[in-house]
């Protein structure tokens, strides 16, 4: 069991690009969710998934689109990097949250 | 609105007991979460209320009164490992299983020797 994994760990983007960070569970749990931390704010929820082909928008969902095509496996795309999406993103999956490492993201 | 209130610090003893509140005001609640964080480190699920009243998981403990809108956690015999964020966040009602999760801004304990 690897748990959650993502990747990657740390990534440095200019401004417009694009990227996806990915994210991966092997415990067959329905439920995924992607969220930003930044300083003194909290976790913010970008979006969530409940199961293969049914995604849905968070909190914060602006700038960021999501796919969930197995149970596996819930991508997060970055479309054009602004500044303030620098932040660090955590994925989890399960209902009461099994957290992937994270990726520190900067963009420039 | 939603809002979740956390006090920003708690300092504590070695050994003691400390106690972290949280209120809330939400549309739709389904459940209370608590979420510990180690500096640079994923946050790692501590306990989840449904009901009223206290569930005891070990050294930590965790109330809920839904009417009032308040929860804490309750950390005893501290240990220095202890210090840490504490987060709680809500679960907000949806319909069939979409559930979204509001967290607080969180809790910084440190635990003195």
């Amino acid at each position: 069991n690897a748990g959650v994994t993502q990747t990657p760990k740390f990534q440095v983007l200019k401004t417009g690009q694009s990227m996806t960070l990915q994210c991966a569970q092997d415990m067959n749990h329905e439920y995924m969710s992607w969220y930003r931390q930044d300083p003194g704010m909290g976790l913010r929820l970008i979006h969530y998934s409940v199961g293969a082909g049914i995604t849905d928008q968070g909190e914060v969902p602006n700038g960021y689109n999501v796919s969930r095509s197995t149970t596996e496996d819930f991508p997060l795309r970055l479309l054009s990097a602004a500044p303030s999406q620098t932040s660090v993103y955590f994925c989890a999956s399960s209902w009461t949250g099994l957290f992937g490492p994270g990726t520190r993201l900067t963009v420039t | 609105g939603q809002s979740l209130e956390q006090p920003s610090e708690v300092t504590a003893v070695e050994g003691a007991i400390v106690q972290i509140n949280c209120t809330y005001q939400t549309s739709g609640f389904n459940g209370l979460f608590w979420y510990q964080q180690h500096a640079g480190e994923a946050p790692t699920f501590l306990s989840y209320n449904v009901l009223d009243g206290l569930e005891e998981k070990g050294r930590f403990s965790s109330f809920l009164s839904r009417s009032k809108g308040y929860s804490y956690l309750l950390l005893k015999e501290l240990q220095m490992k202890d210090s840490a964020s504490y987060f709680c966040a809500v679960s907000l009602n949806g319909a069939g299983n979409n559930r979204k999760l509001i967290w607080g801004l969180g809790t910084s304990l440190a635990v003195n020797p």
